[in-house]
């Protein structure tokens, strides 16, 4: 069960350069989340999905945008990568109704550093 | 979600209980309290999660009193293990979907020899 499943886990950029960090969850979850955490820093919500077909602004999400493909896949791009964008990415996914708690399951988390 | 208020750092000894008091004087009907926690370089973890009175499970114990403006994570005879951020979360996470979920900065336990 692999559960929460972010690529890559480690990546250096060169500033102005783009990627796109990859999640995707097993579990059938409906709502997924991307954070970022800086060094020493509390978690900052970037983006969120409540269920495929929608994504909503978080926190912080200028310069980043994000792709809810289908269910399980929820994409984070970054156009055109910043030194401010340095940090760790945390994917993380719940499911809410039918008698559960909805908390959230993390990924491992991709480390990102722009140089 | 409701704003929460928690100390930003603890320090406790190994075999000591540890009590976590979060504010949530906004709480409303239907939100309930959840706890997470963060060990470093990895993604938080749920622990517990309460609606009123205590919960217990097999890592800590959520005290909420009645009229649930506050709630006290305890985490009984810690260890080294347990130095982590601890976060509470106050909504009705259970059934809201679309709901940015946003952590305040947390409780910094750390736990000497």
């Amino acid at each position: 069960n692999a559960g929460v499943t972010q690529t890559p886990k480690f990546q250096v950029l060169k500033t102005g350069q783009s990627m796109t960090l990859q999640c995707a969850q097993d579990m059938n979850h409906n709502s997924m989340y991307w954070y970022r955490q800086d060094p020493g820093m509390g978690l900052r919500l970037i983006y969120y999905s409540a269920s495929e077909g929608t994504t909503d602004k978080g926190e912080v999400p200028n310069g980043y945008n994000v792709s809810r493909l289908n269910k399980r896949e929820f994409s984070l791009r970054l156009e055109s990568a910043a030194p401010s964008q340095t940090s760790v990415y945390f994917c993380a996914s719940r499911r809410t109704g039918t008698v559960n708690t909805g908390e959230l399951f993390f990924g491992e988390g991709s480390r990102l550093t722009v140089l | 979600l409701a704003k929460t208020t928690q100390p930003i750092s603890m320090d406790s000894y190994e075999g000591q209980e540890v009590n976590i008091t979060c504010s949530h004087n906004n709480i409303a009907t239907n939100d309930y309290i959840t706890w997470y926690q963060q060990f470093p370089s990895q993604g938080p973890r749920f622990i517990i999660q309460g609606y009123k009175t205590k919960v217990t499970n097999e890592v800590a114990s959520l005290f909420i009193p009645a009229d649930r403006k506050s709630s006290t994570l305890s985490l009984p005879r810690v260890s080294l293990s347990d130095t982590a951020v601890y976060y509470c979360l106050v909504g009705d996470l259970p059934n809201q979907a679309g709901t940015a979920l946003i952590f305040g900065k947390g409780t910094t336990l750390s736990v000497s020899s």
